[in-house]
């Protein structure tokens, strides 16, 4: 009940195009949802993030879609640029707070061709 | 407004030594977590720590792994009598515990075992 699971586990897609990553979560305490992009040899970087009381959040080219009947989230990211290739991780917190332990999604590997 | 710092970046122990590994959190931050990442998979939480208190070691090991932070100087995470297993990236994260404030993640220690 603690999963999130992630898909899909990699991801190639064209400069220009919408990548689009999903994660489905069991446990419905959660109640944040962040978003980590990570590059070969770094920690995750935050994203962006989202709580269940909106649909969706935009910044900037980065899109989280949220359903909340269904248990779901994505992240779109419009535009899709060499730059953003890099391994990208939901995440998702209990408790009303974005501090605390945060269960992470398996990830996934996204390569954008020029 | 430096970021959270780990020490040593990489990590080479034989089976049966000690590792320590250190993290300072942004200044100001008062919470620190500790996470590990198996190559190819997500990251896994170990333990949620406040000044002097372990909140939550609940992805603690039971056995050889222990951490601490103290009231003056970095958060401390110990691994006794290593074993090939625990070869992984370990990675701290820290924020100052407010509800709307993110987890800001260091680069990590990646340890070896030989």
């Amino acid at each position: 009940q603690q999963q999130v699971k992630q898909s899909p586990q990699s991801l190639i897609v064209q400069k220009g195009g919408i990548s689009i990553i999903n994660c489905a979560y069991e446990n419905t305490a959660f109640d944040y949802f962040p978003w980590y992009q990570q590059f070969p040899g770094k920690g995750p970087a935050l994203l962006i993030a989202i709580r269940p009381d909106v649909s969706e959040k935009k910044e900037g080219r980065f899109t989280i879609s949220f359903n909340k009947s269904a248990k779901q989230f994505s992240l779109h990211i419009m535009d899709s640029q060499p730059g953003d290739s890099a391994t990208y991780f939901c995440a998702a917190n209990a408790g009303g707070t974005s501090y605390g332990k945060l269960t992470f999604g398996q990830g996934t590997i996204l390569t954008v061709h020029p | 407004n430096a970021g959270v710092m780990q020490n040593p970046r990489h990590l080479v122990r034989r089976r049966g030594q000690e590792a320590r590994l250190r993290c300072s959190p942004v200044k100001g931050h008062s919470h620190v977590y500790w996470y590990r990442q198996l190559p190819e998979e997500g990251l896994k939480f170990m333990v949620y720590l406040q000044k002097e208190n372990i909140i939550d070691e609940s992805g603690m090991p039971k056995e050889r792994f222990s951490a601490e932070f103290p009231k003056e100087g970095p958060s401390i995470l110990r691994i006794q009598q290593v074993v090939r297993g625990d070869s992984a990236a370990y990675f701290c994260a820290s924020s100052p515990g407010q509800p709307n404030q993110p987890q800001h993640f260091g680069d990590g220690t990646r340890l070896s075992i030989l």
